[in-house]
């Protein structure tokens, strides 16, 4: 059964730094590209990037190229997505995808929500 | 990018009515369109894929319909648990692969 199980929910302050993880399981990982996704409160979904964990080559949409870092490791089938230096209007629940053979957005993680408050 | 515009924004019907939601591209995108439901306080599931094929396990009350530019979800007749937001996303301009707005599909 193909399987992403995201890292649980954050809270952070603004300025501090952050990394979430996606575990793919029940499938090749490395054949498969990753996508993350943005889901402000109570708004729609937003295409933040993606990645091909078998050599890491990583597309981002000009929204979000600079704001956040997409990687991934192999070694443990986990993707990842980073910030620097976060800000309060980074809260939002942030989901994996499996873009599958079709280009499909085929498998999704149950999300993992983050919080930037004072 | 290409600009996804759903609707209309909400929907309000009865369980057992039938369910026309739109999805309209900014440029031709082909048949490269998929739509998904999302519930509340879950992710969303693929329910069509390339504009007209379902996914695995969907009932066969949801079809999709269109290409180039207008799209069409359909559900046939509402049961309860089908009210949720629906979202178009496709898969045309890679790797810029943009959502619609969503439609929310209400009971009336």
């Amino acid at each position: 059964e193909v399987q992403l199980v995201q890292s649980g929910a954050e809270v952070k302050k603004p300025g501090e730094s952050l990394k979430i993880s996606c575990k793919g399981s029940g499938y090749s990982f490395t054949s498969y590209w990753i996508g993350w996704v943005r889901q402000m409160p109570g708004k729609g979904l937003e295409w933040m990037g993606i990645i091909y964990p078998g050599d890491s080559d990583t597309r981002y949409s000009p929204s979000f190229q600079g704001q956040v870092t997409i990687s991934a490791d192999k070694s443990i089938s986990t993707a990842y997505l980073q910030w620097s230096s976060l800000k309060a209007s980074d809260t939002a629940m942030y989901y994996c995808v499996r873009r599958d053979t079709t280009g499909t957005s085929d498998y999704w993680g149950q999300g993992t929500l983050v919080t930037v408050s004072s | 990018e290409i600009v996804l515009t759903q609707s209309p924004a909400t929907l309000s019907l009865s369980p057992g009515e039938r369910a026309t939601l739109s999805c309209r591209a900014s440029q031709s995108v082909s048949s490269y369109l998929a739509w998904y439901q999302q519930k509340p306080g879950q992710a969303p599931r693929l329910l069509i894929y390339d504009a007209s094929n379902r996914a695995t396990g969907i009932p066969a009350r949801f079809s999709g319909s269109g290409s180039g530019t207008d799209f069409t979800l359909t559900i046939s007749s509402l049961e309860p648990e089908d009210f949720a937001v629906y979202y178009c996303q496709q898969r045309s301009n890679w790797p810029l692969y943009t959502f619609g707005q969503g439609t929310k599909l209400e009971i009336k």
